[in-house]
């Protein structure tokens, strides 16, 4: 167990829809990433959180967007959904800003399914 | 475009060590190699990390080469357990935090 957890698990939902994925960190843990992992794909790093400010951004449509609250936990948004984006879609926290150089701890992800 | 480089599968026998290499040419001189595994559609668990000495911890052993240039992950006594994707991650240094996983190494540990 991380200490990452996510919510929900799974997440069934139809094209043009809009969905709300929630995310808490390890406990304090201030970074928190976002991944997106389509089938057979690897990770794509989304977007990047620290403190409540947005700190690095990947490979993250328009459609989508995401923010951290004072208590830490975040949330990502996809609107007007597409059948291609279902995927897996991992949350990881950490305790520094830097991916580089800081371990990422990650969740169990929530699976999200566009019918 | 993955900054690494790692065999695309792996088979071992249960109780060998597994070795997985990595190629990482370009890596600069402050950048950390870190390891990721991912156990099918789990998130990805964090294995072990260093930047130039060689590190060991309770679950693998990472050989770094002198050079930096490519690093070796060893699991010292491979199980059922440790069948997984293998991922291999350094910053990429073109773009501020940034982090690429490649497609990973999938290692499958044979009875």
């Amino acid at each position: 167990d991380s200490g990452v957890t996510q919510t929900p698990k799974h997440l069934i939902t139809a094209t043009g829809q809009r969905v709300t994925l929630r995310c808490s960190p390890r406990s304090g843990d201030p970074s928190v990433y976002w991944y997106q992992q389509s089938l057979d794909q690897g990770l794509q790093f989304l977007i990047q959180y620290y403190n409540g400010e947005e700190r690095a951004k990947g490979n993250i449509l328009e459609r989508f967007s995401a923010q951290q609250f004072p208590d830490l936990h975040s949330e990502l948004n996809l609107s007007s959904l597409e059948l291609g984006d279902s995927a897996l879609y991992f949350c990881a926290s950490s305790v520094t800003s830097s991916i580089s150089t800081d371990t990422q701890y990650f969740g169990p992800g929530t699976r999200l399914t566009v019918l | 475009d993955a900054k690494t480089t790692q065999p695309t599968s792996m088979d071992c026998a249960e109780g060998r060590a597994a070795n997985l290499p990595c190629n990482h040419s370009t890596i600069s001189g402050n950048e950390y190699v870190y390891w990721y595994r991912q156990i099918h559609s789990q998130g990805p668990q964090y294995i072990i990390h260093g930047l130039k000495n060689n590190e060991t911890n309770e679950m693998a052993s990472l050989i770094i080469t002198e050079d930096r240039k490519s690093s070796t992950l060893i699991l010292p006594h491979a199980t059922l357990r440790d069948t997984a994707v293998y991922y291999c991650i350094v910053r990429v240094a073109t773009s501020y935090d940034k982090v690429i996983f490649g497609p990973g190494t999938s290692l499958s540990v044979i009875p």
